[in-house]
């Protein structure tokens, strides 16, 4: 159980364009889902916390208006970056737990290669 | 704000041999602690968890951590390493309350099995 699942798992656009990526919870739902970014050889950093029905938590230093977060339904949330340039290039990867208690572990996505060119 | 550290980046066993992964924390109240395992183009694989009950736990794959208070240390020991271990390796600590609660990882070991 606990399976969250990431499409596209790979994605290569032109600078300039947008691109959606989708993470769904399927045999949960998740009130709250968790987007990552990952460097090469870096660790994960939190973007940001998406919040069914609300409006996306963002940390520091993430531009809100270039990573658009919607999260629509308990079993999905989205990552749009928009505008896209080669420093957005990178790994990412959604997360959500089951349930609400801060000790239950974070399910992820397989993540999603982007390439900029 | 809690925190991890995992000291080293990269950790070079044999097949056979001990495997032995540090993580120690920092946290101003009960951590809920983590590690995961991420294998080369893929998400995380949750490998164990401690949530204040046992101070020494089980995880999948033969891995275990123990809590240490006193040394506010949650390290990864696994008796016998495989080839198929080689991975990389992340320390995390639950922060926050509730549903929003996050958790904030370390910066990953590199685990490499010699055969």
């Amino acid at each position: 159980g606990a399976v969250v699942s990431q499409h596209p798992s790979r994605v290569i656009c032109k600078s300039g364009t947008s691109v959606k990526i989708e993470c769904r919870s399927l045999d949960f739902q998740a009130t709250t889902m968790f987007w990552y970014r990952q460097f090469p050889k870096k660790s994960l950093m939190l973007m940001a916390t998406s919040n069914e029905g609300s409006k996306a938590t963002y940390e520091q230093g993430v531009e809100k208006d270039k990573f658009l977060i919607n999260h629509a339904s308990l079993t999905l949330s989205t990552l749009t970056v928009t505008s896209a340039h080669p420093e957005d290039s990178s790994f990412y990867i959604c997360s959500a737990r089951v349930g609400s208690f801060r000790g239950s572990p974070l399910h992820f996505g397989n993540g999603t290669r982007l390439t900029v060119t | 704000a809690q925190s991890v550290t995992q000291l080293g980046s990269h950790v070079s066993v044999s097949e056979g041999a001990l495997v032995l992964l540090r993580c120690n924390y920092s946290s101003s109240v009960p951590p809920y602690l983590f590690w995961y395992v991420q294998y080369p183009n893929q998400g995380l694989q949750l490998l164990l968890k401690y949530t204040s009950a046992a101070t020494l736990v089980k995880g999948i794959n033969g891995f275990e951590a123990e809590f240490k208070k006193s040394e506010t240390s949650f390290h990864l020991t696994k008796p016998s390493a495989h080839m198929s271990d080689a991975a990389e390796y992340f320390c995390a600590v639950s922060e926050g309350t509730g549903a929003n609660s996050k958790l904030t990882f370390g910066k990953g070991i590199t685990l490499s099995v010699r055969p």
